[in-house]
C-alpha cells in the first residue's frame, strides 16, 4: 500500500544535540511538508519541497533543515539553535503545491527534550 | 491576512445525532481551497473533504458534507449521524498561495 512512513515515532533528545526525523512516501509525490504540531494549537509549516534538489522555508524554519535528494525522502533535522523543539511533527506529501485532492500525512514524531 | 478560525474548542455529542463543526475563514485572494482533517489520538491526520472556492455546489463525502457559505467566509462541517469512531480533533485548513493554513482544531467527543 502506498503511503508516508515517519520514523521513529517518539524520539528523545538532549539538550544541544541535533536530531533528525525520517520522512518517507512511495506515492510518487513531488510535494512534501514538514508540520509541527503543538498543544491546542493547528499545524505550523516548517519546510517544503516541490521538487528534487529544493526546499522552501515555512512559517517557522529557524532552527530547522532540511533535505531532498530523493524524491522519495524528506528528512528534518532538528537543530541545537531551535530553543523549544519538544512538538508533534508531521510529514505530508501531495501530488503538486497546487493540489485539491489533500494532503497524505504520516502517523507523526513526538519529539521530547529531556 | 489569511486566517482559519474554528471557535469551538471541544462539543459533546450524543451518538447517532448530527454534528456540525464550525469554521470561518478570512482571505483576499479569490481562489483558494478548504479542506476538513480529522486527527485520531493515534495522531495521523484524514483528509475528509475538499470545497474548492468556485464550486457552486457543497462537497459531500458519505456521512460528511461541507456547508460552503462563501458571502459569509465559512465551511463548516456537517457529521450525519455520529458514530463513536468520529471522536477526535477536527481541524479546518485553507489552501492559499501554495500552502495550507490551519485552524486551532476541534475536539470532539461522541458519547454512547
Amino acid at each position: 500500500d502506498g503511503g508516508i512512513t515517519q520514523s521513529p515515532k517518539y524520539l528523545f533528545r538532549k539538550e544541544g544535540q541535533n536530531v533528525t526525523l525520517s520522512c518517507e512516501q512511495n506515492l510518487n509525490h513531488d510535494a512534501m511538508y514538514w508540520y509541527r504540531q503543538d498543544p491546542g494549537q493547528g499545524l505550523r509549516l516548517i519546510y517544503y519541497s516541490q521538487i528534487v534538489n529544493d526546499f522552501q522555508k515555512g512559517d517557522i524554519a529557524e532552527g530547522y533543515s532540511v533535505s531532498r535528494e530523493k524524491k522519495e525522502s524528506f528528512p528534518l533535522t532538528v537543530t541545537s539553535a531551535q530553543k523549544n523543539p519538544t512538538a508533534f511533527y508531521l510529514c505530508a506529501s501531495s501530488i503538486g503545491l497546487i493540489t485539491n485532492y489533500g494532503y497524505t500525512f504520516g502517523s507523526g514524531t513526538r519529539l521530547t527534550v529531556v | 491576512a489569511q486566517k482559519i478560525t474554528q471557535t469551538q474548542p471541544g462539543m459533546f455529542v450524543q451518538e447517532k445525532e448530527a454534528v456540525t463543526l464550525d469554521c470561518t475563514y478570512d482571505t483576499s485572494d479569490q481562489s483558494y481551497g478548504l479542506f476538513w482533517y480529522k486527527q485520531p489520538s493515534s495522531g495521523e491526520m484524514i483528509f475528509l473533504i475538499y470545497q474548492g472556492s468556485y464550486d457552486e455546489q457543497n462537497a459531500t463525502e458519505g456521512r460528511y458534507s461541507l456547508n460552503f457559505q462563501k458571502a459569509r467566509k465559512s465551511a463548516n462541517l456537517v457529521i450525519s449521524a455520529s458514530q463513536l469512531g468520529d471522536s477526535a480533533m477536527y481541524f479546518c485548513a485553507m489552501w492559499s498561495n501554495y500552502q495550507l493554513i490551519w485552524g486551532a482544531g476541534t475536539k470532539l467527543i461522541i458519547k454512547p
